[in-house]
């Protein structure tokens, strides 16, 4: 299995900040790499797709990087309604999660 | 529009057994995969498997073979999860999740979840 490893595991920040969180695959998986928003009590919701693509309907403030390995998704700026745990996603192989970035307000 | 509902929250004993629906609705339910993920209390995702809403062929990911079973009732753009011999590990919120690619990947639409616990 190709594992995933996220940075960092939990984070807080002021709105407004600038977010990053990374995702390192065990091997190259190219750009098949997705980002997942999961707020409390709720399923989790696609916001970007194949590295870069930001999924239809997700504000523009969220966005992603990378190839290969190595993995970048970014909040521009932090709103309030952006509290959740995010997870990256790859799907080269069959398909792994990252063990998930829980974002916080400061 | 598209939507993925899925049946109410379980309590069984270990040793039971349960079937989790997720009906589709809004699309072409053959037109696309369906994966199943689990959330056990507190902890991140897991990918399950998948199941070819096509062919009704079936993809179990390690950990998952044996007692975990994906199926399909396409006249009513329904799949189901059924999991046996319960163990008190296996409570978790699962959920079904709709698969945009031709093999499991894309997951771009997601039920609402079922939570399934397990406890004598």
């Amino acid at each position: 299995d190709i594992q995933m490893t996220q940075s960092p595991s939990s984070l807080s920040a002021s709105v407004g900040d600038r977010v990053t969180i990374t995702c390192q695959a065990s091997q190259d998986i190219s750009n098949y790499l997705n980002w997942y928003q999961q707020k409390p009590g709720k399923a989790p919701k696609l916001l970007i797709y194949d590295a870069s693509n930001l999924e239809t309907g997700v504000p523009s403030r969220f966005s992603g990087s990378g190839s290969g390995t190595d993995f970048t998704f970014t909040i521009s700026s932090l709103q309030p309604e952006d509290i959740a745990t995010y997870y990256c996603q790859q799907y080269d192989n069959l398909p792994t999660f990252g063990q998930g970035t829980r974002l916080e307000i400061k | 529009q598209v939507q993925l509902v899925q049946s109410g929250s379980e309590l069984k004993k270990p040793g039971a057994s349960v079937k989790v629906s997720c009906k589709a609705s809004g699309y072409t339910f053959t037109s696309y995969a369906m994966n199943w993920v689990r959330q056990a209390p507190g902890q991140g995702l897991e990918w399950m498997g998948w199941i070819n809403t096509n062919t009704g062929n079936p993809t179990y990911a390690q950990g998952f073979t044996g007692r975990f079973v994906f199926s399909l009732d396409t006249s009513v753009s329904t799949a189901y999860l059924q999991i046996s011999s319960l163990k008190a590990e296996d409570t978790a919120v699962y959920y079904c999740a709709r698969d945009r690619t031709a093999a499991a990947g894309l997951i771009d639409i997601w039920g609402q979840g079922t939570m399934v616990t397990v406890s004598s």
